[in-house]
């Protein structure tokens, strides 16, 4: 069975980096496209990354570009995302999911949620 | 970026009612809409994709319409485990967006 396991999460001072990581199982990791999304305790969801199976094409929210970084490791069957100058406004739970199914090189739907991981932000 | 308002944001049924959600996109997106349910302290879960499709285990009490602008999710005869929260998401194209949410409660 599909599961996504996140970690990497924890309390971090504003300015500082993080590197959240999701070890996948259950599937040809190499095969799916990957995302991050996020969620601010008590809030909505908002998509954050995501990445092409092998690498190649990496999108990002405009709130996270330029100081988070999407990557994988297909050997290794992971995701990361690496934060850079951490604010406040990125505390929120952390899940990383795969794509449902990709087409004409475009992906579809988030069929499978990691658990999430929290990180804080503050001082 | 494509702007996707969902509404109600909230509302209360009772068991057996029929509940509908929408979402209104800010610009056409075809059919590429997703719909999520999330219990508290939960992942959210996959209920219909590109708009209509059901979701392999997903009750058949649930289901999705809609093209362009305006879709909605449709809850028919509403049970306890479906007190949750449900999402939108368009990926017609980058970056992504979800709607705001809309908070099931049951009477």
């Amino acid at each position: 069975q599909v599961q996504l396991v996140e970690s990497g999460g924890g309390v971090v001072q504003p300015g500082r980096s993080l590197r959240l990581s999701c070890a996948a199982s259950g599937f040809t990791f190499s095969s799916y496209a990957m995302h991050w999304v996020r969620q601010v305790p008590g809030k909505g969801l908002e998509w954050v990354a995501d990445i092409s199976y092998d690498g190649t094409n990496k999108y990002y929210a405009d709130s996270v570009k330029g100081r988070f970084t999407i990557s994988r490791d297909n050997s290794k069957s992971k995701l990361y995302l690496e934060m850079n100058s951490l604010r406040a406004d990125d505390t929120a739970a952390y899940y990383c999911a795969k794509v449902k199914y990709c087409s004409s090189s475009r992906c579809y739907e988030l069929e499978y949620w990691g658990q999430g991981t929290l990180v804080t932000v503050s001082s | 970026a494509i702007q996707m308002t969902q509404s109600p944001s909230s509302l209360s049924a009772s068991v057996g009612d029929r509940v509908t959600i929408t979402c209104r996109a800010s610009q056409g997106i075809t059919n590429d809409l997703g719909w999520y349910q999330q219990k508290p302290g939960k992942a959210p879960k996959l209920l219909i994709y590109t708009a209509s499709s059901l979701q392999s285990g997903v009750p058949s009490r649930f289901s999705g319409s809609g093209s362009g602008t305006d879709f909605t999710l449709t809850i028919n005869s509403l049970q306890p485990e479906d007190f949750a929260t449900y999402y939108c998401l368009q990926d017609y194209n980058y970056p992504w967006t979800f709607g705001q949410g809309t908070k099931v409660e049951i009477k």
